[in-house]
């Protein structure tokens, strides 16, 4: 149980495109999703906090109009990187919470991560 | 805020134990989590402390003392799979988010 997937696992795109990633609860109800970006050997960084039916509550320094964050229903969450420039090249990586239907309360389950190019 | 600090590298033997220490400061502390994560993938979970004393779990222990700020994962019998980073994650109460704020991450090498 508790699955989380994310789509796609790779993408290449042109500077200046926008790329649209999504992830998914595939067994549970997420009513929290935090998004995370990761440099090469460096650690998570969130990005913002996605809550059903609400506005996503995004870290300091994360340009909230770049990263755009769509939580529509408690198993999908996306992220879009809108006019993306290198720079936003990372791993990118999902994590649905349960709440305090989970197992621990408000334990994250982690995608498999989304890499993106921007060339 | 939080400082949460981890050795950025490690290297033992097959077969050996190895200890990551892991050392935070946050306010509103409600659990220590250990993620492992190879390279190109998501972190895995691992072990969660929310309070003081040890969690064995198989090859994997964990320690935490909230007084001092303080944790280990506990590596035994170590294995080439073992060959990952090794990530300390506290969660802390603000604004009811449950945030989970990473440290940098401890390399752990496993040699033959």
């Amino acid at each position: 149980g508790a699955v989380v997937s994310q789509h796609p696992s790779r993408v290449i795109c042109k500077s200046g495109t926008s790329v649209k990633i999504e992830c998914r609860s595939l067994d549970f109800q997420a009513t929290t999703m935090f998004w995370y970006r990761q440099f090469p050997k460096q650690s998570l960084m969130l990005m913002a906090t996605s809550n059903e039916g609400s506005k996503a509550t995004y870290e300091q320094g994360v340009e909230k109009d770049k990263f755009l964050i769509n939580h529509a229903s408690l198993t999908l969450s996306t992220l879009t990187v809108t006019s993306a420039h290198p720079e936003d090249s990372s791993f990118y990586i999902c994590s649905a919470a349960p709440g305090l239907a989970g197992a621990r309360p408000y334990e994250q389950y982690f995608g498999p991560g989304t890499r993106l190019t921007v060339t | 805020g939080q400082n949460i600090d981890q050795p950025t590298e490690m290297t033992a033997t097959e077969g050996a134990i190895v200890q990551i220490n892991c050392t935070y400061q946050t306010s509103g502390f409600n659990g220590l989590f250990w993620y492992q994560q190879h390279a190109g993938e998501a972190p895995t979970f691992l072990s969660y402390n929310v309070l003081d004393g040890l969690e064995e779990k198989g090859r994997f222990s964990s320690f935490l003392s909230r007084s001092k700020g303080y944790s280990y994962l506990l590596l035994k019998e170590l294995q080439m799979k073992d060959s990952a980073s090794y990530l300390c994650a506290v969660r802390e109460t603000r604004r009811g988010d449950y945030k989970l704020s990473f440290g940098a991450g401890t390399t752990v090498t496993v040699r033959a």
